[in-house]
């Protein structure tokens, strides 16, 4: 069974602060990563995709890859108010066009 | 760029009739879709993966005959909710494949099903 496991939340952080969201991945063969963002009643928007090892910045953005832990995080920094939503990890199942997603964290960024 | 489109955004309709929502990705070809069903609360579940010019692959326990997939060019796919009932009540998203983009998929914005 492939799967993402990502923590539930809620979590919660001040504005201003580094938001860190974190991603698990079962499947050794998965070759491509990605964070979307959901707010309430809206569908996913997706933010960061990462392929390789290593960190990937867009803004105020980093995602971060270790396949080696199979392991995928998301940095929000200088978080605001307007990043409060669901992000969800996606892990494209290996030799598949199929993505997996986990059940996403909720954060909130408090004013 | 990657704008995907859904219509419509939400309907109301009888318990027994069918209903027809679109997806369209606006500014790229899309050879393959997918469509999503998303309860309150809960995450993302996969019905069915579209490939242009062939028959839709429909997850484990998706009702093929009562959701019929249409993909029927590189930019539009369809999906009808046959006999609908009230547990069919829903919101329905669909994602477009962007080919030369390895993996990524875009979302449509939704499409919100009540059956009364």
């Amino acid at each position: 069974q492939k799967e993402v496991e990502q923590n539930s939340g809620p979590l919660s952080v001040p504005e201003g602060a580094i938001a860190s969201l974190n991603c698990t991945y079962s499947d050794r063969v998965s070759q491509s990563f990605f964070w979307y963002r959901q707010y309430s009643g809206k569908s996913p928007e997706l933010i960061m995709s990462i392929y390789s090892n290593g960190d990937k910045e867009d803004g105020r953005f980093t995602a971060q890859l270790n396949k080696a832990s199979q392991y995928v995080s998301l940095l929000i920094r200088d978080s605001q108010p307007s990043d409060s939503a669901t992000y969800l990890c996606a892990v494209n199942q290996g030799g598949s066009e199929k993505l997996v997603f986990g059940k996403g964290t909720k954060l909130t960024v408090n004013p | 760029g990657a704008v995907v489109s859904q219509h419509p955004s939400w309907v109301i309709c009888k318990s027994g009739t069918s209903v027809k929502i679109e997806c369209r990705s606006l500014d790229f070809q899309a050879t393959t879709m997918f469509w999503y069903r998303q309860f309150p609360k809960q995450s993302l579940m996969l019905m069915a993966t579209s490939n242009e010019g062939s028959k839709a692959t429909y997850e484990q326990g998706v009702e093929k005959d009562k959701f019929l997939i249409n993909h029927a060019s590189l930019t539009l796919s369809t999906l009808t909710v046959t006999s609908a009932h009230p547990e069919d009540s829903s919101f329905y998203i669909c994602s477009a494949r962007r080919t030369e983009r390895a993996y990524e998929q875009y979302f449509g914005p939704g499409t919100r099903l009540t059956v009364t």
